[in-house]
Formats: structure tokens, sequence, C-alpha cells
């Protein structure tokens, strides 16, 4: 079977630093990604990790720990246009369909 | 990177109707991926496809409900069928590039879909 967990929501503050902690369980694993997605549209992708440690993409950067089941997304220096949902998804095979999380909404304020 | 067009992008249907959602890729894939988001929910897979075979479908979605073409390596269909209440969703289609060892996973539009 496959489980995967992330926090339902989060607030924060624009400026600030917040950071979205998946972890998962799952029978096979090739990679982990994230995707942002804003109300009423498609999933925007961000990152794949697929080795562990931190990949850095401007504000926004992913880690992974295979060993631990343990990714997380984090956005620095938030901007109003961050408030969106936030998809961390499990690849287990090249070729197969991505697993979603059920998704972290953000919301950012003033 | 693959760039698709999924149409229509939304519509409101009668129950009891039935909708065929397109993706065209603009480049030559093997797997298709269908998945259908819920209101507040995450993503589902409904199906893989593949062309020149019939499509994989999950648990809980089945080939009379959700019929599936894909005629070739660049275009896929979904229908919905016999419509009620319960199908209004977002349905997206997707796609993988794998250069090894990265990959990126692609989404069309989306497709709005409520019925009533």
């Amino acid at each position: 079977g496959q489980n995967i967990d992330q926090p339902t929501e989060m607030t924060a503050t624009e400026g600030a630093i917040v950071q979205i902690n998946c972890t998962y369980q799952t029978s096979g694993f090739n990679g982990l990604f994230w995707y942002q997605q804003h109300a009423g549209e498609a999933p925007t992708f961000l990152s794949y990790n697929v080795l562990d440690g931190l990949e850095e993409k401007g504000r926004f950067s992913s880690f992974l720990s295979r060993s631990k089941g343990y990714s997380y997304l984090l956005l620095k220096e938030l901007q109003m246009k961050d408030s969106a949902s936030y998809l961390c998804a499990i690849l287990k095979k090249a070729g197969t369909a991505l697993i979603f999380g059920k998704g972290t909404t953000l919301s950012v304020s003033s | 990177s693959a760039v698709i067009s999924q149409k229509p992008s939304r519509d409101i249907c009668q129950r009891g109707t039935s909708l065929t959602i397109q993706c065209q890729v603009d480049s030559q894939v093997t797997m298709m991926f269908w998945y259908r988001q819920q209101p507040g929910q995450s993503l589902t897979l409904i199906a893989t496809a593949n062309q020149g075979s019939e499509a994989t479908y999950e648990s809980g979605f089945v080939i009379d409900k959700f019929p599936i073409s894909r005629p070739n390596l660049t275009f896929s269909t979904l229908t919905v069928s016999n419509m009620s209440p319960e199908d209004s969703s977002i349905y997206l289609c997707s796609v993988e590039d794998h250069f090894y060892p990265n990959t990126e996973a692609f989404f069309g539009q989306g497709t709005r879909l409520t019925v009533v």
C-alpha cells in the first residue's frame, strides 16, 4: 500500500519563510514531486527530487530523505501570489502515474 | 518539455449525458494518464492509456463509465458517461518525460465539469 501525508492547511505572512512537510510510505520509490496549484487551475511543476539532499530554485527549495521517507518544500520571501495548494506526489516507477498526497493549502496574508 | 492542449476547459452538462475530453500532446509519448480532482480534493488517477492497447483502470473506475481512446502517440480522449452530479470535478490529462535521473510530469489545463 501507500500513504502520503502532508498538513491540510498552513498560514504565513508576506516576507516570511514556510516549510511544508511531506512524509510517505510506498512500496516503490523513484522520486518525489512538488506541485503548486492555484484554485481552478492545473498543477504547476515546482521540483523533482530523486536523490537525498536539498534542491534550490530561486525562492523555492525542496529536500528529500529517502531513508526517512520525508520531504519538505521551503518557500522563502513569501508573496501573496504564493497562496495556493501545494501537492506532494510520489513516482514509484518510471512510466507509471504519480500518486498524490491530499495537498496543503497555504494562505499568505499581509 | 511537453505541451498538452486539453479541451474543453469547462462545461456544464445535464445529468444522464456524456462528455468527451480531448488531450493533444506536442510530442509522441508512450503513456498518458487521466486524473480526477473532486472539489477540495487532491488528484486521483482514473486510468493509464497506452497506445494500441486498452486503458488500465484504477480501483473504483470502470471502462463503461470512463471509456478512453488512444488512437496514436499524441492524442487521447476520456469520456465521462451517463453523468451525475457526483461526476462534477476537474479532469486532467498528464504525460511524463524521463531523462535519467530526472523526470518531469506535465498536465493539461484541466476540464472543469459541472453536472446539473
